[in-house]
């Protein structure tokens, strides 16, 4: 069954330092997503992406947040200095243009970001 | 009031028993729903997919929508211990790709022997 591939499965940074988290969507999805988590809270939206564009951000998608489609199967999001609170889990996701469920988001297992 | 709320629980069921769960929404733009289940430090994965009013009902999984109250739940028949997991409503306000899904709390269940 296909998957939403994340990696690093955990990513440790000192606070300031640039830190890259990978994804690979499913193949056929167009639509791609960052969501994150922190620890005991809800999983929040930041961003989404489709043909090369952000679509929408969220209040917590600063400057500080980039993504990029740098090829045909991975998406990426870049946190330029890392702060302490931007250590939570972090989860990509995607989902097909058409089909009767447009909007079914498929999740990635995730990568923990911690910044010491 | 937040957007979406959902009780934290735990939830502690015998094996066998029925899981019900539930969340409630303020957004009256919502029409589109979802249950995910949330295994400690993985990713969601998506259980059912709802938009409209009414039961859904999928093996042992029922979720039913009210949207004139707001209202969304999920019910689990004959629940094992391999449901023990975080149970995650979402919910967007459009069906098409692209609409951000905003999530409950969760709800954390265990389904003991």
């Amino acid at each position: 069954e296909p998957e939403v591939t994340q990696t690093p499965s955990h990513q440790v940074t000192q606070m300031g330092q640039e830190v890259i988290l990978r994804c690979v969507p499913i193949s056929n999805h167009l639509y791609f997503y960052w969501y994150r988590q922190i620890l005991g809270q809800k999983v929040e939206f930041l961003v989404s992406f489709y043909n090369n564009e952000i679509s929408e951000k969220s209040e917590i998608f600063d400057d500080q947040f980039s993504v990029e489609r740098p090829d045909g199967s991975n998406f990426t999001l870049k946190i330029r200095s890392t702060k302490l609170e931007d250590s939570a889990m972090y989860f990509c996701a995607s989902s097909e243009w058409t089909g009767t469920a447009k909007n079914i988001q498929y999740f990635g297992a995730g990568t923990r970001l911690s910044v010491l | 009031q937040k957007e979406v709320e959902q009780d934290p629980g735990p939830l502690s069921v015998p094996e066998g028993a029925i899981v019900s769960l539930n969340c409630t929404y303020s957004n009256s733009a919502f029409q589109y729903f979802m249950w995910y289940r949330q295994y400690s430090r993985k990713g969601p994965e998506l259980l059912m997919y709802t938009y409209s009013s009414g039961n859904k009902e999928d093996g042992r999984f029922t979720a039913q929508v009210d949207k004139s109250s707001k209202y969304i739940s999920l019910f689990i028949r004959d629940s094992q211990p391999s449901d023990s997991a975080t149970y995650l409503c979402a919910m967007s306000v459009g069906e098409a790709a692209g609409n951000k899904l905003t999530f409950g709390g969760g709800t954390r269940v265990l389904v003991k022997p």
